[in-house]
């Protein structure tokens, strides 16, 4: 089954830094989705992303994230000046389209840890 | 605006004993429910979902949930647990328009399967 990959695993940043997230999504999927997950709370919702544009981003996602689909089939999330509370697990997730509702699919996640 | 609300961060149970995690949400408009799981490390797994018709819905591990409309719940149920169930769930809802989805996760609630 195919599946939503994310690299790397396992990111370490100094704050300050700019990082970048990377996710290949499913490849006949049309929707693309970041989430965020501190460390014991819920899964966050970030940002929509549907025709080379952001469809919906929540308060979380300010100036300093940005989405950006570079080529057919990579979907990226770039923190600038990354902040010690940007510490993270960071999910990719992808849905399709066409007749009626396609469940979204979660890549495994970037645990993004910011010293 | 649309909720998720898991009262109990976590459950243990003793293996082979019945187990059911508690799900209410708010919406203002017809949402579709659905039961994540995460293993330690691991990213989200769908368990099962609620679009329409039966509200008795069945996943996968022996997984089942009841979508009651009058209470707004959709509790999460297993007769018989196992400790490879040990896991973090997340109720979830979704509204769907015309392919765009948003995903709003509850707070997840920690199943221990004690041996």
């Amino acid at each position: 089954e195919p599946e939503v990959t994310q690299t790397p695993s396992h990111q370490v940043t100094q704050m300050g830094q700019e990082v970048i997230l990377r996710c290949v999504p499913i490849s006949n999927h049309l929707y693309f989705y970041w989430y965020r997950q501190i460390l014991g709370q819920k899964v966050e919702f970030l940002v929509s992303f549907y025709n080379n544009e952001i469809s919906e981003k929540s308060e979380i996602f300010d100036d300093q994230f940005s989405v950006e689909r570079p080529d057919g089939s990579n979907f990226t999330l770039k923190i600038r000046s990354t902040k010690l509370e940007d510490s993270a697990m960071y999910f990719c997730a992808s849905s399709g389209r066409d007749r009626g509702y396609q469940p979204q699919h979660f890549g495994d996640g970037t645990r993004l840890s910011i010293l | 605006a649309q909720s998720v609300t898991q009262l109990d961060s976590q459950v243990p149970v003793f293996e082979e004993a019945p187990v059911e995690l508690r799900c209410n949400y708010s919406s203002s408009v017809s949402v579709y429910l659905f039961w994540y799981v995460q293993y330690p490390n691991q990213g989200l797994q769908l368990l099962l979902k609620y679009l329409s018709g039966s509200t008795l819905v069945k996943g996968i591990n022996g997984f089942e949930a009841e979508f009651n409309k009058s209470q707004t719940s959709f509790h999460l149920r297993k007769p018989s647990v196992h400790i490879s169930d040990t896991a973090e769930y997340f109720c979830a809802v979704s509204s769907f328009s015309g392919g765009y989805q948003k995903v709003t996760f509850g707070t997840g609630t920690k199943l221990q399967v004690i041996p």
